[in-house]
């Protein structure tokens, strides 16, 4: 089966930089996929943040490209999110999720995990 | 970039309701739409995919349709575990968007 769970602090200050991090069990990141972050800000919808296959190719929302990096380590079979200069906007929670192929059929997500961004 | 439109943005119903949500896009994303559940707490659950495939181990309830740029989810009989939010999800050129969701709820 497979799981994703995030990790990361739930607390960063304005104009500092988020991350975290994705760990993947019950598959291999390397054997393919591709591996997406969505964030939901409390009582709102869901927004896709950016995605990266397997080979480190990455492609990611144009509102939020500027200050998004998505990467991945396949040698500890997880990928990470970093988001520069966040402002209380980037509050939510944020999901990673594996999805199968480019059209983006997310079916493997994450718990979730509730940034909150304050000084 | 393309726009989706869902609704409605909430919706009653009775349970053994026939109930459906329809979701809109700007322009035309051939069957590039999915739907999920969210119930309140937990992750977002994909149930349909490619606008009219029931994922595996989804209730034979749920269904989706539609191509082009009018899609339409349905549950056939509301269940009292059907309630949620739900979102439909398009693909255009490597950009992913979600429907503001409908909220469902038991009348």
């Amino acid at each position: 089966q497979v799981q994703l769970q995030e990790s990361g602090p739930g607390l960063v200050k304005p104009s500092e930089t988020l991350s975290l991090t994705c760990a993947v069990s019950g598959y291999s990141i390397s054997s393919g996929y591709y591996w997406g972050w969505i964030r939901q800000p409390p009582g709102k919808g869901l927004e896709w943040i950016g995605s990266i296959y397997h080979s480190g190719s990455t492609y990611y929302n144009p509102s939020l490209k500027s200050r998004v990096t998505i990467s991945v380590d396949t040698s500890k079979n997880q990928f990470s999110l970093k988001l520069s200069s966040v402002t209380a906007a980037d509050t939510a929670v944020y999901y990673c999720a594996r999805h199968r192929g480019f059209t983006a059929i997310f079916d493997y997500w994450g718990q979730g995990t509730l940034v909150t961004v304050s000084s | 970039d393309i726009q989706m439109t869902q609704s409605p943005s909430s919706l009653s119903a009775s349970v053994g309701d026939r109930v459906t949500i329809t979701c809109q896009a700007s322009q035309d994303i051939s069957n590039y739409l999915n739907w999920y559940q969210q119930k309140p707490g937990k992750a977002p659950k994909l149930l349909i995919y490619d606008a009219s495939n029931l994922e595996t181990g989804v209730p034979s309830r749920f269904s989706g349709s539609g191509s082009g740029t009018d899609f339409t989810f349905t549950i056939s009989s509301l269940q009292p575990e059907d309630i949620a939010t739900y979102y439909c999800q398009q693909y255009d050129n490597l950009q992913y968007t979600f429907g503001q969701g409908t909220k469902l709820e038991i009348k």
